[in-house]
């Protein structure tokens, strides 16, 4: 199986600040990475795929980037409505697996 | 616009069965392979199963394999989960999700939660 590794598990910031979400790969999947937010209670809302393209309706303040083995998901800006849990996922191959989550808290 | 809506949920004990459904609307769901993905309380993402479109292909995680089923009834726009032999570790929220054109989850139901207590 491939595991995915998230880092940090969480994060303290402020409005305004540049945040910068790291996840890696057990092994090479290419760009089939995607990166989700998820509040609480609530579904996780698809924010990219394919490592770096934006899920339509997503603000540009979100960026990913990487491939192989190392991605990073990037908030330029945080805004109140940005804190919240983050999740990478690989599909790559089966079974499809999800980083631990980064918490994002002010 | 595209809609997950899934039920099924509740309290139940070790060892006895449970069946999700999922409804979808708003897009040709027998052109899209479908998952189910849980969440326990206060932990991570788990991916559980997944079937293609056509219901030909299935994969499972290894951790409900021989005991969970999961299939689809493209005439009533219907997933399914069939939970058998339910242990205490399965309590979790269950999402369904649709496999995007990109092959990534585009999108997600609101979450049914299955709580297996003695």
């Amino acid at each position: 199986d491939i595991q995915m590794t998230q880092a940090p598990s969480s994060l303290s910031a402020s409005i305004g600040d540049r945040v910068t979400i790291t996840c890696r790969a057990s092994q090479g999947i290419s760009n089939f990475l995607a990166w989700f937010q998820q509040k609480p209670g609530k579904a996780p809302k698809p924010l990219i795929y394919a490592a770096a393209t934006l899920q339509s309706g997503v603000p540009s303040k979100f960026s990913g980037s990487g491939s192989g083995t190392d991605f990073t998901l990037t908030i330029s800006s945080l805004q109140p409505e940005d804190f919240a849990t983050y999740y990478c996922q690989q599909y790559d191959d089966y079974p499809l697996t999800f980083g631990g989550g980064t918490k994002v808290e002010i | 616009q595209v809609q997950l809506v899934e039920s099924g949920g509740g309290v139940t004990q070790p060892g006895r069965s449970q069946r999700l459904s999922c409804a979808a609307s708003g897009f040709p769901f027998n052109t899209f392979a479908m998952h189910w993905v849980r969440q326990a309380p206060g932990k991570g993402l788990e991916w559980v199963a997944v079937i293609s479109y056509d219901g030909k292909t299935i994969y499972y995680a290894d951790s409900v394999k021989g005991r969970f089923t999961i299939s689809r009834d493209n005439s009533k726009n219907t997933l399914y989960l069939q939970m058998n032999s339910l242990r205490i570790e399965d309590t979790a929220v269950y999402f369904c999700s649709r496999r995007g054109g990109g092959q990534h989850f585009d999108y997600w139901g609101q979450g049914t939660l299955i709580t297996v207590s003695p």
